[in-house]
């Protein structure tokens, strides 16, 4: 099983500032397949990356995805007010599927 | 468009079967390629990978709920049902379905709150 750590646990920022958030995977995610979903409280998650660097649809280009081996990474390049909320890491490129433990943007 | 909600008991007492419905619409289960999975997420906790189903009928389960999930389709209704056996309190959790890319969840139904309590 892929574990996924995320860090940090939690991240306090300001509006325009820009977050980066951690996405280790224990081994090699094949393919690259690895997305990052955003959940606000109350809502389901909605994906805003897939494949390590693929936007999904309606997402805005100040988010973005990168990977350095088994270390990824979304960026959000300025933060907006609606941006604060919890980001997961998911490894879909074997089964079992597994999800990181999630990481809070809060407003600083 | 796809949409995906799900339905079940709000309440089931300890040891009790869970039976959760998806209803979707938007694609079809007959269709190639084309599969639905469960995550479930326990209330302030992380996301947790439970089950998926194919068109063809392939499945996967989460290795430690495997002897306890069934996961089947009605291709005629637009449903997938997923059951629990001999569920716990630690089963409680808001349970989502989703449509598959692959292996990518990439929609996601609203959830829906399930409580293990005596």
């Amino acid at each position: 099983e892929i574990v996924l750590t995320q860090s940090p646990g939690t991240l306090s920022l300001s509006p325009g500032q820009r977050a980066t958030l951690s996405c280790r995977a224990s081994q090699s995610v094949g393919n690259n397949y690895l997305a990052w979903y955003q959940q606000k409280p109350g809502q389901a998650p909605r994906l805003l990356i897939y494949n390590t660097y693929s936007r999904a649809t309606g997402i805005p280009d100040r988010f973005s995805g990168s990977e350095s081996g088994t270390d990824f990474t979304l960026t959000i390049s300025r933060l907006e007010p609606e941006d604060f909320a919890v980001y997961y890491c998911h490894q879909y490129a074997f089964s079992p599927l597994t999800f990181g433990q999630g990481t809070k943007v809060e407003i600083k | 468009q796809i949409t995906l909600k799900e339905s079940g008991p709000i309440l089931v007492k300890p040891t009790q079967t869970l039976t959760l419905t998806c209803t979707f619409s938007g694609f079809s289960l007959s269709t190639s390629a084309v599969g639905v999975g469960w995550i479930r997420q326990p209330p302030g906790k992380a996301l947790e990978w439970l089950a998926l189903l194919y068109w063809n009928d392939d499945n996967h389960f989460s290795p430690s709920l495997k002897t306890r999930l069934t996961i089947t389709k009605d291709t005629s209704k637009n449903q997938v049902v997923l059951r629990m056996t001999n569920v716990d309190p630690t089963d409680t959790a808001t349970y989502y379905c989703t449509h598959l890319a692959g292996w990518l969840s990439d929609s996601w139904g609203q959830g829906t709150p399930v409580s293990v309590s005596s």
